[in-house]
């Protein structure tokens, strides 16, 4: 098959701090990977596409400097929310490619800031 | 601009009866179409995928069909769960030679009720 795990599932943090959220293709390699963010009874909205070994590419609106985004190996991406604001509570879901199953979507973080 | 569009955004149905769920999209070039089921607070899972050619696809109780003349889909859910509950989301791939790229409809939401 192809298994995205993320992780943590849920978070709350206070307002200032980061908070981490990691994603792994567990079962395949996953040389690109994908980060969106939900709002309540929205649709995902593709946040920034993440290529192992390089640099992530961002969608228009997205800041770089807050979304930080690492794809350091062919099986985990990780997402930091930095100095995080009570406005980036959200929804926040990866995804990876995998050959004919096609994307596969993490089970989300819900990320609460307080 | 490439867009998707599903309808109704919302549904109420009794257990055991059956529903059609609509998208219509506007995504050229057209790769595949996708529908996905989301449960609330989890990540999307994929229900079918089509291709251009294919008119009709089928999961279980799901069955999605494709009419790639006047772009419009349909996911038809036969007799109807609790379980069932969640929003349906329409996906449309295209690939512009540069990479897919995932066009999200904004979902139906369905309830099941008792």
């Amino acid at each position: 098959g192809a298994v995205v795990s993320q992780h943590p599932s849920r978070v709350i943090c206070k307002s200032g701090t980061s908070v981490k959220i990691e994603c792994r293709s567990l079962d395949f390699q996953a040389t690109t990977m994908f980060w969106y963010r939900q709002f309540p009874k929205k649709s995902l909205m593709l946040m920034a596409t993440s290529n192992e070994g390089s640099k992530a590419t961002y969608e228009q609106g997205v800041e770089k400097d807050k979304f930080l985004i690492n794809h350091a190996s062919l099986t985990l991406s990780t997402l930091t929310v930095t100095s995080a604001h009570p406005e980036d509570s959200s929804f926040y879901i990866c995804s990876a490619m995998r050959d004919t199953y096609g994307y596969t979507f993490g089970s989300g973080t819900r990320l609460t800031v307080v | 601009k490439n867009q998707v569009e599903q309808s109704p955004q919302s549904l109420i149905i009794l257990e055991g009866k059956n529903c059609t769920l609509q998208c219509n999209y506007t995504v050229s070039p057209f790769s595949n179409l996708r529908w996905y089921k989301q449960d609330t607070g989890r990540g999307p899972v994929s229900l079918t995928i089509m291709t251009f050619s294919e008119n009709t696809k089928s999961n279980g109780r799901y069955t999605a069909t494709l009419d790639a003349d006047t772009k419009q889909s349909s996911l038809h859910i036969t007799a109807s769960q609790l379980s069932d509950s969640a929003s349906y989301i329409c996906v449309v791939t295209s690939n512009t030679g540069g990479g897919n790229k995932l066009t999200f409809g904004t979902g139906t939401q369905l309830k099941v009720e008792l």
